[in-house]
């Protein structure tokens, strides 16, 4: 069973500075991951895709990395600004069993960026 | 707006009443989904329609009852719930089961029992 984690559970920064967010997931079977952004009480945007034999997608200010073998991936955010804060929640889509179109998600990081 | 549109944003029920959510999208998307997300739990996917067929009940109680009358919408009906079902309601969609271009969520319904 896919398991996705997600570190650190809650991160604070003055703005400005150049961050990362950890996600692995123990099953390397996948098919794709992508990185959302939930805004208290809302839905989810989503930020980028990476699929499974790609390394790295990069969005403006964003960057997620994508180790498939290590069952890593990480959301690099420069020169954070306040409205950079939200909770970052990564997917996986599995690529093996009859399921392989479920979403696994980690529990995010709520990220706090300060003036 | 995401393309994938929820109704009502809110919504508060007593644990008699009956009540259904709504999700509606026009992006061509041939596959939708019902989530629950729960205070510090990740999302939990509770059911997946694929041309308007369920292809998933994730072991939900029956107390859900959806509903995909064609491939643009998608409810979810609510009866005798139970005050820990409040949560927030996300629906999603994607081209279809096996494609590569990521889901889109809407906005959720904020759900309260009493």
């Amino acid at each position: 069973k896919q398991e996705v984690t997600q570190i650190p559970a809650a991160l604070s920064v003055p703005e400005g500075e150049n961050l990362v967010l950890n996600c692995s997931f123990t099953d390397s079977a996948i098919y794709n991951l992508q990185w959302f952004r939930q805004d208290p009480g809302k839905g989810l945007t989503s930020l980028l895709l990476i699929q499974s034999s790609q390394r790295e997608q990069t969005s403006g200010r964003l960057n997620a990395s994508l180790d498939k073998s290590s069952g890593r991936s990480t959301l690099y955010i420069a020169a954070s600004q306040p409205g950079d804060s939200a909770t970052y929640l990564c997917a996986v889509r599995g690529d093996s069993g009859g399921s392989n179109y479920k979403l696994t998600f980690g529990k995010g990081t709520l990220l706090t960026v300060n003036p | 707006e995401t393309g994938v549109t929820q109704t009502p944003r809110h919504l508060v029920m007593g644990m008699t009443n009956k009540k259904s959510l709504k999700c509606e999208q026009h992006l061509g998307h041939n596959a939708m989904y019902w989530y629950k997300q729960s205070a510090k739990k990740p999302l939990e996917l509770m059911f997946v329609y694929s041309l308007e067929e369920r292809v998933e009940n994730n072991s939900v109680p029956s107390r859900f009852s959806p509903e995909c009358p064609n491939s643009s919408h998608l409810f979810l009906h609510l009866h005798t719930l139970q005050p820990e079902d409040s949560a927030l309601y996300l629906c999603a969609s994607s081209q279809d089961l096996r494609e590569s271009r990521g889901y889109t969520f809407g906005s959720g319904t904020r759900l309260t029992v009493v």
